[in-house]
């Protein structure tokens, strides 16, 4: 059982590049979301997804975007990347939708460079 | 969600018990408390959640006061592997649940277990 994977775990952009971070969950989780972490802050809320085909915006979701189209996967876009993205990225998922009830099971993190 | 308060940073003896605090005053009646951990920079990790009435684990005991307004994460015999941050955060869960979206992950306390 792998939990949920994020790939890459590490990436170098340059100012202005696109790309894709993965997320796949194994565990049949309807709700799944994208943390950014700074240093000396919390985890921040990026997008958040309820379920196949419905997501929404969190906290700071201005430079990304996100789509889920099967209940698996949740990848986040970065369509010009600032290094003010420059981060730790997670994802997270937890059973339920809207209400859901447990805890969040999150990724290993994947760490982005921008320069 | 009602908002957490946790100090900044901790210090454990290796074998003795950790005593991690959060305050919630304004938690609301449906909101439960929730801990997580950080482990260097690894995915945060669920460790227990309650209600209103005292919670033991494998992990950890959750003390939560009657007024509902602090509670206190134990650790009965704390070592070198639970150094990491640890967050509290409250929300509300069940059917009517409003989910994580509207959840704030703060800095959390960094507890230093000391050999």
């Amino acid at each position: 059982n792998a939990g949920v994977t994020q790939t890459p775990k590490f990436q170098v952009l340059k100012t202005g590049q696109s790309m894709t971070l993965q997320c796949a969950q194994d565990m049949n989780h309807e709700y799944m979301s994208w943390y950014r972490q700074d240093p000396g802050m919390g985890l921040r809320l990026i997008h958040y997804s309820v379920g196949a085909g419905i997501t929404d915006q969190g906290e700071v979701p201005n430079g990304y975007n996100v789509s889920r189209s099967t209940t698996e996967d949740f990848p986040l876009r970065l369509l010009s990347a600032a290094p003010s993205q420059t981060s730790v990225y997670f994802c997270a998922s937890s059973r339920g939708g809207f209400a859901n009830t447990g805890e969040l099971f999150f990724g290993e993190g994947s760490r982005l460079t921008v320069l | 969600d009602a908002k957490t308060t946790q100090p900044p940073s901790m210090d454990c003896a290796e074998g003795r018990a950790a005593n991690l605090p959060c305050n919630h005053s304004t938690i609301s009646g449906n909101e439960y408390v929730y801990w997580y951990r950080q482990i260097h920079s690894q995915g945060p990790q669920y460790i227990i959640h309650g209600l209103k009435n005292n919670e033991t684990n494998e992990m950890a005991s959750l003390i939560i006061t009657e007024d509902r307004k602090s509670s206190t994460l134990i650790l009965p015999h704390a070592t070198l592997r639970d150094t990491a941050v640890y967050y509290c955060i409250v929300r509300v869960a069940g059917p009517l649940g409003g989910g994580y979206q509207k959840v704030t992950f703060g800095i959390g306390t960094k507890l230093q277990v000391i050999p």
